[in-house]
């Protein structure tokens, strides 16, 4: 069964540091690896994907890292700003037989930018 | 282009009751998940349709059910609620392969209903 991981659970930083957001997962047959914002009693936002073949993706201020082998994957936010405040999830997409999809996610990490 | 939209948003019922969501998904997106976020168990997977039929299905008693319509929208169901299903309803919709796009499998989500049972 795959279990995904985030570390930290919390983290409180101030306005202008980059940070690293970590995500582990146990079963590295997975489809692709996605990256989402939950801003508190909101939906996800798709912030990136990463197909299994690729290593890392990038958007504006985000870069995000994938190491299948290792089942591991990383969420880098440069110059971080009040704005990013949120809980950030990551999901792996396992796609099963019958093309059955499924992403499983983890506990997320919530994030408080300091001004 | 609109997004997942999702209706109701937010929905007090009583305990023994049953309810009824419905998802939108965008526009050309054919296939619909629908997911249960609660403090303590976090996100989990309840359903996936594709073509108005059930592709996968989590591990969910079955109150609850779901189905596709024609043009892609979907519904969830809950029958005979209880106070732990108090959860933020999520509902995603994504395209297939061969269906032209790049990002093909990309879970694009709604704003979710929330769900009181009292």
């Amino acid at each position: 069964k795959q279990e995904v991981t985030q570390i930290p659970a919390a983290l409180s930083v101030p306005e202008g540091e980059n940070l690293v957001l970590n995500c582990s997962f146990t079963d590295s047959a997975i489809y692709n690896l996605q990256w989402f914002r939950q801003d508190p009693g909101k939906g996800l936002t798709s912030l990136l994907l990463i197909q299994s073949s690729q290593r890392e993706q990038t958007s504006g201020r985000l870069n995000a890292s994938l190491d299948k082998s290792s089942g591991r994957s990383t969420l880098y936010i440069a110059a971080s700003q009040p704005g990013d405040s949120a809980t950030y999830l990551c999901a792996v997409l396992i796609i099963s037989s019958g093309s059955a999809r499924q992403l499983t996610f983890g506990s997320g990490t919530q994030l408080t930018v300091l001004p | 282009k609109a997004g997942v939209t999702q209706t109701p948003r937010y929905l007090i019922k009583t305990r023994g009751q049953q309810v009824t969501l419905s998802c939108s998904p965008i526009s050309g997106h054919r296939s619909v998940s629908w997911y249960q976020q609660t403090p303590g168990q976090g996100l989990q997977f309840l359903f996936e349709y594709f073509s108005e039929t059930q592709r996968n299905k989590g591990n969910f008693p079955g109150r609850f059910s779901g189905r596709q319509f024609s043009n892609s929208r979907s519904e969830m169901n809950v029958s005979t609620l209880e106070l732990g299903d108090s959860a933020l309803y999520l509902c995603a919709s994504s395209t297939k392969p061969g269906q032209g796009l790049r990002s093909y499998n990309e879970q694009f989500f709604g704003p979710g209903t929330r769900l009181t049972v009292l």
